[in-house]
């Protein structure tokens, strides 16, 4: 079983519509998340940190909840320019200080 | 203020040959990370740097790859004798201090003929 494990996808959506992302991830002494995306054959961009408390930027809105080590990301009114990978990403320091990313889930917002 | 920055963009080379990538991080920043993203898979973790330090380089393989990020001057992942199973995309990430936000390069595509 892979530590972080994500939606397998792709996600096809029509635009406006509402999308969820699942992430979870089998190690507790986890720290740290955060939602990158990727354009294709460019670098991961930073979207968004998560906390427990919640948090929203935009139409952006990510959930972590550490009892069930499960972190959401939700995308409203999606624009075509949101068609990208989306990468759940999460910091250990455990065994070693690590990084570990999802594999990612692709989304195509058609017109 | 300039982002990361990775050098060269694009890479080719003959099995056998040695590969050095560089990466700068941006202004302030003394973390350093490396990945390696093959086709059509995640990023996978290599190694973590600080100024003059590995911290962590259990995703390295073993043999023919090293990392070092000097007291002056950019971090350099090396690969020696590269195989074709070497081609990938090559990612560098900094951040100012210990589990902060990394931000990545724009990356080095390597091809091995």
């Amino acid at each position: 079983r892979k530590e972080v494990e994500q939606d397998p996808g792709p996600f096809n959506v029509p635009e406006g519509a509402t999308v969820a992302f699942n992430c979870t991830y089998s190690n507790s002494a986890s720290q740290s998340f955060f939602w990158y995306r990727q354009d294709c054959r460019k670098e991961p961009k930073l979207l968004m940190s998560v906390y427990s408390s919640g948090n929203e930027d935009g139409r952006f809105t990510a959930q972590l909840n550490r009892a069930s080590q499960y972190i959401s990301l939700l995308i409203r009114d999606s624009k075509l320019s949101d068609s990208a990978t989306y990468l759940c990403v999460v910091n250990r320091a455990t065994g070693g200080f690590k990084t570990i990313f999802g594999a990612g889930t692709r989304l195509f917002v058609k017109a | 203020n300039a982002g990361v920055m990775q050098n060269p963009r694009h890479l080719v080379r003959r099995r056998g040959q040695e590969a050095r990538l560089r990466c700068s991080p941006m202004k302030g920043h003394s973390h350093v990370y490396w990945y390696r993203q093959l086709p059509e898979e995640g990023l996978k973790f290599m190694v973590y740097l600080q100024k003059e330090n590995i911290i962590d380089e259990s995703g390295m393989p073993k043999e023919r790859f090293s990392a070092e990020f000097p007291k002056e001057g950019p971090s350099i992942l090396r690969i020696q004798q590269v195989v074709r199973g070497d081609s990938a995309a090559y990612f560098c990430a900094s951040s100012p201090s210990y589990q902060e936000t990394q931000y990545f390069g724009p990356g080095t595509r390597l091809l091995v003929l």
